[in-house]
């Protein structure tokens, strides 16, 4: 019973270049959320995505930022042309249903982005 | 405008102690409360959780308690271990976890 799968775990990007960050749920999971850990700071949610559909984007940089959970394979967070400040940790979850009838959200082991 | 506050960065408690982290928000909205523990360099770990309806959830050596009126949680650890060392996060749930700053506990043996 697989948990979160998130890969690559590190990735290292030269400024201006795409990165791309992949999510596969939990199996059964149809709720994805990505969140970023900048260093020495909490948890930040960027955006809630269920099958096909983005449900809150209310925390994703308004450029270069994006993300898609389609019907088929995971999800995709994708940064363009990334800047030192992008360098962070980001962490995919995932859950069962919607979070407000109690389902647990479970995360994943992380992306570690590193911009040189 | 930071909706779930943990004003403690770190915390460090003898081997065997009481663990108290707290967490205070701001959102009356938020009706399901979660503590993460989190290691360096691994995801979140899901520890504990409790709706709004109630005041109390204990799993183990873990309790939260939530006291709706004054807006503050808390994760009890009893007793406190060397492997409970980590980053703990509270997390407030509306659409969206809301996740709070976190807390460096350290047990010292």
């Amino acid at each position: 019973n697989a948990g979160v799968m998130q890969n690559p775990r590190h990735l290292v990007r030269r400024r201006g270049q795409e990165a791309r960050l992949r999510c596969s749920p939990m199996k059964g999971h149809s709720h994805v959320y990505w969140y970023r850990q900048l260093p020495e700071e909490g948890l930040k949610f960027m955006v809630y995505l269920q099958k096909e559909n983005i449900i809150d984007e209310s925390g994703m940089p308004k450029e270069r930022f994006s993300a898609e959970f389609p019907k088929e394979g995971p999800s995709i967070l994708r940064i363009q042309q990334v800047v030192r400040g992008d360098s962070a940790a980001y962490f995919c979850a995932s859950s069962p249903g919607t979070p407000a009838a109690g389902n647990t959200i479970y995360f994943g082991e992380g992306s570690w982005l590193t911009v040189v | 405008d930071q909706q779930v506050k943990q004003n403690s960065p770190s915390l460090s408690v003898q081997e065997g102690r009481i663990s108290i982290l707290n967490c205070d928000y701001t959102n009356s909205m938020f009706d399901y409360f979660l503590w993460y523990k989190k290691y360096p360099a691994e995801g979140p770990t899901f520890l504990i959780s409790i709706s709004s309806i109630k005041d109390k959830n204990e799993d183990g050596r873990f309790t939260v308690f939530l006291n709706k009126s004054a807006k503050h949680l808390s994760l009890h650890i009893v007793p406190s271990q060397p492997g409970d060392s980590a980053v703990y996060f509270c997390a407030a749930l509306d659409e969206k976890l809301t996740f709070g700053t976190g807390t460096r506990l350290t047990i010292i043996p």
